[in-house]
């Protein structure tokens, strides 16, 4: 199964900051990863997918990159919403794995 | 409105069983890849089962051969049948529609398992 390991698991940034989480595959998922937005007591909202397209109504703020085995997402000017736990996901083959999570706080 | 409403959950024995429900309103739950994923108390996401449109079957390696993955055309819902239930089954199961190739575009409120 292919591990999908998330950098840092926490952190803390200031409203208006730049803020950027790593997610890593254990091996190549190629493009296909997706990063999601979960809110306490909340079900998961889909941010991006295929590594940087954006979902629907998603802010522009949000950016995915990267290819393989590491991919970031980048929130540019944080805002008090964007208070979260974020996720990545691998679809490159069964079974499908998330990152354990980084929590994001607005200082 | 696309709406996905999760029912079925509840507090069970290990060893026992139980089938959640997925009931979808203004989505076919035929004519698209339908999911299950869920979240232990206080843990991040596991991706549980899918069901693709031509009726194959994928799961995840912690329920192989516990759990079934289905579906009601005429009542349009998703099901997960659950058999053998052990404590770290115990979690929030979500179902959530498939954009083709993997990710999760929407999503249910959950139900909640307790074993």
């Amino acid at each position: 199964d292919i591990q999908m390991t998330q950098s840092p698991s926490t952190l803390s940034a200031s409203v208006g900051d730049r803020v950027t989480i790593t997610c890593r595959a254990s091996q190549s998922v190629l493009g296909w990863l997706a990063w999601y937005q979960q809110k306490p007591g909340k079900a998961p909202k889909l941010l991006m997918y295929k590594t940087s397209h954006l979902e629907s109504g998603v802010p522009s703020r949000f950016s995915g990159s990267g290819y393989g085995t590491e991919f970031t997402l980048t929130i540019y000017n944080l805002q008090p919403d964007d208070s979260a736990t974020y996720y990545c996901q691998h679809y490159n083959g069964y079974p499908w794995t998330f990152g354990q999570g980084t929590k994001v706080e607005i200082k | 409105e696309v709406q996905l409403v999760e029912s079925g959950g509840g507090l069970v024995q290990p060893g026992g069983s139980l089938r959640l429900s997925c009931a979808s309103s203004g989505l076919s739950v035929s004519s698209n890849y339908m999911t299950w994923i869920r979240q232990a108390p206080g843990q991040g996401l596991e991706w549980v089962s899918l069901l693709y449109i031509d009726g194959s079957t994928y799961y995840g390696d912690s329920v192989k051969g516990r759990f079934t993955v289905s579906r009601d055309n005429s009542e349009n819902t998703l099901f997960l049948q659950m058999n053998n239930l052990r404590p770290e089954d115990t979690a929030i199961y979500y179902c959530a529609k498939v954009i083709p190739l993997g990710a999760f575009d929407i999503w249910g409120q959950g139900t909640t398992v307790t074993v």
